[in-house]
């Protein structure tokens, strides 16, 4: 069973409001992953690190959104300004490699009302 | 870009009979293949990977073999049980940063 720790598992906010999600990776796993699962199942990925290096982002992810992940804390991802469409289950993964199966935490869901 | 595609978005089926879910890929270089399960309100679990040197994984019953020439992954099982209805996805993986690539997902229902 997977490792990774999600803070806090269910999290609402106004539109506009600041939205903050953490994200502990599996002991040994240097390597972590933020996915976007919308309401219709589809994934998305956001970005992903190494260590406290970002690996690749995707364009949104430049805009609102910020991620980091310091060394000794958790890792987090934080949307600036909450927009409705940003309601979905972000899923944290970690990997012991860059190119190895990824393990999932139980995910963050954010409802933007 | 590279993708997956998931043909069937639900599969019902009744309990005992042999399960096959469809994935195929697109991509440029070769991509690692993996197979993922989602109970409802759980996260993904890691159910297969493909292996590079063509031997086939196997996990609870489940089993996928990488066809090259086909660029495909299908998923089977000889005989459902009621305990494998969830969403499964069909997910690659190449270059050096290692996102996943999913598929849109099948919904599997076992019926007794």
């Amino acid at each position: 069973n997977s490792k990774v720790i999600q803070t806090p598992r269910y999290l609402v906010k106004g539109q506009g409001q600041k939205a903050k999600m953490r994200c502990i990776p599996e002991k040994g796993h240097p390597v972590v992953f933020w996915y976007q699962q919308n309401k219709n199942n589809e994934f998305k990925f956001l970005i992903n690190f190494q260590n406290q290096e970002v690996l690749q982002q995707i364009d949104m992810t430049e805009k609102r959104f910020s991620a980091e992940c310091p060394s000794n804390s958790p890792c987090s991802l934080e949307i600036q300004s909450s927009e409705a469409g940003d309601s979905a289950l972000y899923l944290c993964a970690s990997s012991p490699l860059g190119y190895a199966e990824q393990f999932f935490g139980p995910g963050t869901r954010l409802t933007v009302l | 870009g590279d993708s997956v595609t998931q043909t069937e978005g639900l599969v019902t089926l009744t309990e005992g009979l042999p399960v096959m879910l469809n994935c195929t890929y697109q991509s440029t270089y070769s991509p690692f293949l993996f197979w993922y399960v989602q109970h409802l309100n759980e996260a993904p679990k890691l159910l297969l990977k493909s292996f590079t040197d063509n031997k086939r994984p196997e996990h609870q019953g489940f089993h996928a073999t990488l066809h090259k020439s086909s660029s495909s992954f299908h998923l089977q099982k000889s005989s459902a049980q009621l305990s494998d209805s969830a969403l499964y996805y069909c997910a690659s993986q190449t270059g050096n940063t290692g996102k996943l690539i999913f598929g849109l997902g099948t919904t599997l229902q076992v019926q007794p």
